[in-house]
């Protein structure tokens, strides 16, 4: 099966700006996750989606969202960008459940001037 | 949510020794924590994973160890190799810890 993808890989944009993100799962997983790593903060969870629902959130301002197709391909949208919100932004697959491994994308890297 | 918590935060060890890193989390109902690997530039890679219901489990030379009472487990690495040297990140449920940077040196 093919691996976790995601595109862009690269972006650049500049502050107050607006940036869409996809992520398409391996086929026949269901769970799409969303990370954003620094090199400070770590992996921070931002939301997992589930059968096109969100089904659990981390601790991220409404700036930061997503949705999820029918054929399990999810997007991340972060609005009114800020400097701080440069990161790679990770997306993680899995089978359906919420204790499962997790299968990462190489990541789109984004930076905000 | 859960709160992971790990460490060290750095880790240096020559060639040939173990390395031992330490996981605490907070939600008494996970069951599950992986393990990842991520070396430099590349995506997280899950090297071990251990469910609840067992308290050690074993993969050549990686360990993996839980106490569900204590709230924690850890990762054993024996026999250390250089291509060993990478970041290595803990888990429970959606949440990460920190990450141990591991530097074996030959």
């Amino acid at each position: 099966k093919a691996g976790v993808t995601q595109t862009p890989r690269y972006l650049i944009k500049t502050r107050g700006q607006q940036v869409t993100l996809s992520c398409s799962p391996i086929s026949g997983h269901r769970s799409v996750s969303w990370y954003q790593q620094t090199p400070g903060q770590g992996l921070q969870f931002l939301f997992e989606y589930f059968s096109e629902t969100q089904r659990n959130k981390g601790n991220f301002p409404g700036r930061f969202s997503g949705r999820q197709f029918s054929n399990s391909r999810s997007e991340m949208n972060v609005s009114t960008l800020e400097l701080g919100d440069s990161a790679l932004y990770l997306c993680a697959s899995s089978d359906s459940g919420l204790e499962e491994t997790q299968y990462f994308g190489p990541g789109t890297r984004l930076l905000v001037l | 949510g859960e709160n992971v918590e790990q460490h060290p935060s750095t880790l240096s060890v020559q060639e040939g020794d173990s390395a031992v890193i330490k996981c605490t989390y907070s939600d008494s109902a996970s069951n599950y924590f992986p393990w990842y690997k991520q070396e430099l530039g590349k995506r997280p890679q899950l090297i071990i994973d251990i469910r609840s219901n067992v308290g050690e489990k074993k993969d050549q030379r990686i360990a993996v160890t839980l106490n569900k009472t204590a709230k924690h487990f850890s990762l054993h690495i024996t026999e250390t190799q250089p291509e060993d040297s990478a970041v290595y990140f803990c888990a429970a449920k959606f949440y990460f810890g920190s990450g141990t940077k591991l530097n074996v040196k030959p």
